[in-house]
Order: structure tokens, then sequence, then C-alpha cells
């Protein structure tokens, strides 16, 4: 099936620093969708991105639509405790006129004081 | 937070035995999904319906059922529980054509014993 890779799969930092994540598939999608997910929770949106080449930001989060419409990063500056947790990227993929999101398998991120 | 609530949040039962998950939903979004979440495998999708009665198969759809008699319950049935189900299972929700993104419930933890 359809398939996202999303990299790293964890990584451990210490706080302050900025932190960088990505994700890439051989289809195309027209939605990027990024998440975070906290233990016991479930995912929250974080970053909607919906046309190649945008470039959103939340805060202290910058997302960006890859060109080819086949990738995306988000990037988190100065980071804090809080970011600790699980994030996700996911696209959707229109297939006879109906929704359906691909997940990619997350980036666990420890940030460390 | 979008209006999802799915029940129980949390169950144990037997191999063999039927199991039914709600979501409800009081956003009136089109399309509903469930997902399961397991180590190792993202988020992956189960099933998801695009409208009352309108129901489809997602990558992990193998002994489950569901139904939507009505726009705000989707329901998830294991018609037999295997142990191989032990996950949490997600609910989600999203209207494409107003915004195009993917919102959460927070989870029913499944244990088969």
């Amino acid at each position: 099936g359809q398939q996202l890779n999303q990299s790293p799969q964890s990584m451990f930092i210490q706080e302050g620093e900025d932190v960088s994540m990505n994700c890439t598939s051989s289809s195309i999608f027209n939605t990027w969708l990024w998440y975070k997910q906290d233990p016991g929770e479930g995912p929250v949106l974080l970053i909607a991105l919906y046309k190649a080449g945008e470039l959103t930001s939340n805060g202290r989060l910058t997302a960006q639509f890859g060109i080819t419409r086949k990738d995306s990063f988000l990037n988190i500056s100065a980071s804090i405790p809080s970011d600790v947790g699980i994030y996700f990227c996911a696209g959707d993929l229109r297939t006879s006129g109906t929704y359906k999101y691909i997940f990619g398998t997350g980036t666990r991120l420890k940030v460390l004081a | 937070d979008a209006g999802i609530t799915q029940s129980p949040r949390h169950k144990v039962t037997e191999t063999g035995t039927p199991v039914t998950l709600r979501c409800h939903q009081t956003e009136n979004h089109r399309y509903m999904y469930w997902y399961r979440q397991d180590p190792g495998h993202g988020l992956r999708l189960i099933h998801y319906s695009y409208g009352v009665k309108d129901t489809d198969k997602g990558e992990v759809s193998d002994g489950y059922s569901v139904s939507r008699s009505k726009t705000e319950d989707f329901l998830l049935t294991l018609e037999s529980a295997t142990s191989s189900q032990t996950s949490v299972y997600f609910c989600a929700i999203s209207e494409p054509y107003q915004e195009g993104t993917q919102y959460f419930g927070p989870g029913t933890r499944l244990l088969v014993l």
C-alpha cells in the first residue's frame, strides 16, 4: 500500500535547539498535515498545508509543502520540554473522489532540559 | 477542540467475543474514519465513511465491520475479537470540502485476552 517515509524515527535534543523532521512519498498529495501526539491522547493537528511550495507557521513551528507535492518538512525552533511527544505527518490521498489519509510512522522527540 | 467522543475509552475482552466501539461527533462532518495504532506501525486506516450508509475499507479491514446510520455516529465492530486486535483505536473526522483537515478523538484502548 501507500507509504510515507518519515525521518528521523527518534531524536534527543537539548532544550533551546532547533528540530527538523521530514516526510517523503512516492505519491503526490493534495494536502499535508502535521500532528503531535502526547502519551495516552489522540493526535492533535499542528499545521495544515494545501498548496505546493506553501510555508506555514504556528508559533515556533514552521512547515512546508514540497514543490513536487511528494514531501513536507516540519521545523520546531527553540525547543522546550513540552515539545516532547510523537510527531506524525499525513497526506491526503484522493482516490475515486473519496478522501483517505496516509500517515508516517512518526518521529519521537525527546527534549533534554 | 473538535467535538469527537469515543466510547468506551478502555475495554478488556476475551478472544471470540464481539466488541463494538462507538464514535460520536458534533461537528456535522461528512467523513469519519477508524484507525488503529500499534507500535512501529503508526496509524493505519481500518474503515472510513463518506456519508450516511456510505463506507469503504482501509488497509487493515479484515476482521472489522462498520456502520453509519446517522451523520454523528460511526460504529466499529469486531465480530469475533482476536489477540491481534489488541490496539488503540482512534476515530477521526474531516470535512474535505471545507478545510481538508482531519481531527482525532481521544482513543479507545482495547485489550483482547
